[in-house]
């Protein structure tokens, strides 16, 4: 069975930073590309950022452009999202998911709750 | 950037009934879109890929149509445990710019 953990989430103040990880199970990691999607309370989904399998590209909505970082460790099966200069509309749920064939979201994790406020 | 609308943003309707969402995309996206279900308190479950493709132990019930710009998610008959938000999600860019449209509440009629 494929399963996705989410870790990292918490209070942190406007302007700090948090570093997620998602560790994946249950498949060949290093094959598959992977995702961050977020949900602001009460919200919609946000894509956030992805990563393609080998970690050699990476992509990002604009609105996270410069202030978060993707990776992958292929060694450790995990997925890691660093992020810096944090602010308020950045507070959501975040959710690690597996890219399906460049096509959809297959598996997602079960998210992990970053808050930023002072 | 590629924007996705999807209608209605909420709908009632009753156990049975036939329900249609829409979501259009600003630009021609060929069939790169894919359909997923909420419920609160849960992750996105993966519904549909490709426009048309029904991922695998997903019910028939639920079908997707369209190409281009505008494409429809169906549920030919309602069930209880249908009542959820629904969103599409293009991937034009593969990997890249994968945006949700703004979601569909289905509430119980």
């Amino acid at each position: 069975e494929v399963q996705l953990s989410e870790s990292g989430g918490g209070l942190v103040q406007p302007g700090g930073s948090l570093r997620l990880s998602c560790a994946v199970s249950g498949l060949t990691f290093r094959n598959y590309a992977m995702s961050w999607v977020r949900q602001a309370p009460g919200k919609g989904l946000e894509w956030v950022s992805s990563v393609n399998p080998s970690g050699g590209s990476t992509y990002y909505a604009d609105s996270v452009q410069g202030r978060f970082t993707i990776s992958r460790d292929n060694s450790k099966d995990t997925v890691t999202l660093q992020m810096n200069s944090l602010r308020s509309d950045d507070t959501a749920i975040y959710f690690c998911a597996k890219i399906y064939s460049g096509s959809g979201l297959d598996k997602w994790g079960q998210g992990t709750l970053v808050t930023v406020s002072s | 950037a590629i924007q996705l609308t999807q209608s209605p943003s909420s709908l009632s309707a009753s156990v049975g009934d036939r329900v249609t969402i829409t979501c259009r995309a600003s630009q021609d996206i060929r069939n790169a879109l894919a359909w997923y279900q909420q419920k609160p308190g849960k992750p996105p479950k993966f519904l549909i890929y490709d426009a048309s493709s029904l991922e695998s132990g997903v019910p028939s019930r639920f079908s997707g149509s369209g190409s281009g710009t505008e494409f429809t998610l169906t549920i030919s008959s309602l069930q209880p445990e249908d009542f959820a938000t629904y969103y599409c999600q293009q991937f034009s860019g593969y990997y890249h710019q994968l945006t949700f449209g703004g979601g569909t509440k289905v509430e119980i009629k």
